[in-house]
């Protein structure tokens, strides 16, 4: 029962350099979402997917890209990473669509940039 | 644009009830979240509400929807250390997506 898989779970990075952070999922979920969770915050939607091929911003994309080449995978990437972007990452997946259908979460991936 | 507000902090003895609450701003929500939250780990989902309901149990947790207000509340009974945790509201709507409140912060004294 995997769920959504997220690696790194830590990582630190100089100013500058670039970084993935893969997302993974195994419930054949359409919706997939990028969120950070900067400290006593609640979570920020940065990119989200209604599919493959397909994605959007969402509240804060500046300084992130995302692709979704594949049901399964959703990865986000940094290209000059900046201070302002260490934060905890969570993916989430979720089947929209049909009735209730939650999010699921994993278990974060957490970046300092220094 | 939507928003979910609650309260950051909450402070129970073990044994007591605890009662989290959440309002929102946009109406045509359909389906109301809590989640939980534990120390470096991803968010939980506990339960949900259709806004058709006012009311849902599921064993120590009651979940109050009050539309009018849109008010949501979420009671945990028998509250215990392990319940210790960030306890987020969220709402979705078809067409949109999920909108997360910043998290109450639930501290269980023995």
């Amino acid at each position: 029962n995997a769920g959504v898989t997220q690696t790194p779970k830590f990582r630190i990075l100089k100013i500058g350099q670039s970084m993935t952070l893969q997302c993974t999922q195994d419930m054949n979920h359409n919706y997939m979402y990028w969120y950070r969770q900067d400290p006593g915050m609640g979570l920020k939607l940065i990119y989200y997917s209604v599919g493959a091929g397909i994605t959007d911003k969402g509240e804060v994309p500046n300084g992130y890209n995302v692709s979704r080449s594949t049901t399964e995978d959703f990865p986000l990437r940094l290209e000059l990473a900046a201070p302002s972007q260490t934060s905890v990452y969570f993916c989430a997946s979720s089947l929209l669509g049909t009735d209730n259908q939650p999010q699921h979460f994993g278990d974060g991936t957490r970046l300092s940039i220094l | 644009g939507e928003d979910v507000e609650q309260s950051l902090f909450l402070s129970v003895r073990e044994g007591d009830s605890s009662v989290i609450n959440c309002t929102y701003t946009d109406s045509s929500s359909t389906y109301l979240y809590w989640y939980k939250q534990e120390p470096g780990a991803g968010l939980q989902l506990l339960t949900y509400i259709f806004s058709n309901m006012d009311m849902k149990q599921d064993q120590r947790l009651t979940v109050l929807l009050n539309k009018k207000d849109k008010h949501l509340s979420l009671r945990i009974a028998d509250t215990q250390t392990g319940d210790s945790a960030i306890y987020f509201c969220a709402e979705w709507n078809y067409g949109q997506n999920f909108v997360f409140g910043p998290g109450t912060r639930l501290s269980v004294l023995p």
